[in-house]
């Protein structure tokens, strides 16, 4: 069985600072895929990066930030000096590989970590 | 990308009610589509898997006679929430797959609120 766990429950930060949110998953699967999505107050879920499990590469999109590593586990997202619009709640998902390798399916989401920004 | 919506995105019923939201694809043809159901201040968790021209497949603990899904054209499924009741007052998000290719993106739906009173 598939398991993401989030352990931060709220990160409450002040403007600028930078902010790392701990994602630790568990699979059986040799091949998988890894999200992080934003969910604003509005509910929508924003898509932020997907990940394939074999592309341990780290990745940098404007102030943010992802940290893969297979040994531990884990896929860290960091956001760089932190604005009062990245208040929301993220989700760290994972993915089964369904067709080949070449798809996936259905999402095992994290508990989320709310995290609010003051100015 | 590729835009899926949902209607209504917000609905308030009395209990003993049946519920109908629907899931569009409005750009591309989705055979697969999930639903997730989102409680206040918790995580989504996948109700079900929707196929087109075939049953749902339920997760465990997901009563299927309760959640009605129908997934009867490549852009359209829909969830009925039968007799619904407050424990039944949720947030609803579907997703539908676009192959581009031989890989497939999922596209979340904005959500449905579902208010029981």
């Amino acid at each position: 069985a598939q398991k993401v766990t989030q352990a931060q429950t709220e990160i409450s930060v002040v403007e600028k600072e930078d902010v790392t949110l701990d994602c630790v998953y568990e699979t059986r699967d040799t091949t998988y895929y890894l999200f992080w999505y934003k969910q604003p107050p509005s509910g929508e879920l924003v898509f932020l990066i997907r990940r394939n499990s074999f592309d341990e590469q780290n990745e940098i999109s404007g102030r943010y930030s992802w940290n893969f590593q297979k040994s531990t586990s884990s896929f860290n997202f960091t956001i760089t000096a932190s604005q009062v619009v990245d208040s929301a709640v993220y989700f760290c998902a994972l993915s089964e590989v369904v067709a080949g390798g070449t798809s996936y399916g259905k999402l095992t989401f994290g508990q989320g970590t709310i995290l609010t920004v003051h100015p | 990308g590729a835009v899926v919506s949902q209607h209504p995105s917000r609905v308030i019923c009395k209990s003993g009610t049946s519920v109908k939201i629907e899931c569009r694809s409005l750009d591309f043809q989705a055979t697969t589509m999930f639903w997730y159901r989102q409680f206040p201040k918790q995580s989504l968790m996948l109700m079900a898997t929707s196929n087109e021209g075939s049953k749902a497949t339920y997760e465990q603990g997901v009563e299927k006679d309760k959640f009605l899904i129908n997934h009867a054209s490549l852009t359209l499924s829909t969830l009925t929430v039968t007799s619904a009741h407050p424990e039944d007052s949720s947030f609803y998000i579907c997703s539908a797959l676009d192959w581009t290719d031989s890989y497939n993106e999922q596209f979340f739906g904005p959500g449905t609120r579902l208010t029981v009173l």
